[in-house]
């Protein structure tokens, strides 16, 4: 079973660039997340997709970062401008996500190797 | 607020001592939780995961984990060390087994 791919793997920008990262996850997965992990913390949820809806965005920067998955399969993360403090690893992760709580058949997340951005 | 508690930003062990690391929740209402390994440059891996049945996970390299409902706490523990668990190690929290919120996870050094 193929895993989460996710590309570019490295990327330096300056800031007030614009990037975009690129996530294609599990086939059959209904659900997907974009994390940010900071040097030496643990990943941060920054949206939840189910299918195609948006599940939860509350911790996604809106005013700079944006995120879509048409279709209900790949997704996009982009951020415009970058600022600094943004130089993170980007993660994708699925899982089966059918549903929530006590009927839910999903209990595990799968990741990609995701994706070192470096603001400069 | 969901949260893990990771207690100790780095452990180091003896290559073939016992590996204990610490993971306190913060609810009253049992979750689903887990262990993930992250190796450098690399993405996370699922060491085991708790979903309410056995209290007692046994996961992958040998590694394993208790739940304690009493203590808010599911740490893991591994017998004997080898070089090859010299990584980072997340716990993480579901509630609605839909959503993971992570801890800020536990370097591990092994010395020879």
């Amino acid at each position: 079973e193929a895993g989460v791919a996710q590309s570019p793997r490295y990327k330096i920008i300056e800031k007030r660039q614009s990037v975009a990262f690129w996530c294609n996850p599990i086939s059959g997965h209904a659900t997907l997340y974009w994390y940010q992990q900071i040097l030496g913390q643990g990943p941060k949820l920054l949206i939840q997709f189910q299918n195609n809806g948006v599940v939860d965005d509350s911790q996604l920067p809106k005013d700079r970062f944006s995120a879509e998955r048409l279709k209900g399969v790949d997704s996009t993360l982009k951020i415009q401008p970058a600022k600094l403090e943004d130089s993170a690893v980007y993660l994708c992760a699925s899982s089966l996500g059918r549903g929530t709580g006590i009927t839910s058949t999903n209990t595990e997340a799968f990741f990609g190797q995701g994706t070192r951005l470096t603001v400069v | 607020a969901q949260s893990v508690t990771q207690l100790g930003s780095h452990v180091s062990v003896s290559e073939g001592a016992l590996v204990l690391l610490r993971c306190n929740y913060s609810s009253s209402v049992p979750p689903y939780l887990f262990w993930y390994v992250q190796y450098p440059n690399q993405g996370l891996q699922l060491l085991l995961k708790y979903t309410s049945a056995a209290t007692l996970v046994k996961g992958i390299n040998g590694f394993e984990a208790e739940f304690k409902k009493s203590e808010t706490s599911f740490h893991l523990t591994k017998p004997s060390a080898h070089m090859s668990d010299a990584a980072e190690y997340f716990c993480a929290v579901s509630y609605t087994g839909n959503q993971f919120y992570f801890g800020t996870g536990t370097s591990l050094t092994v010395i020879p």
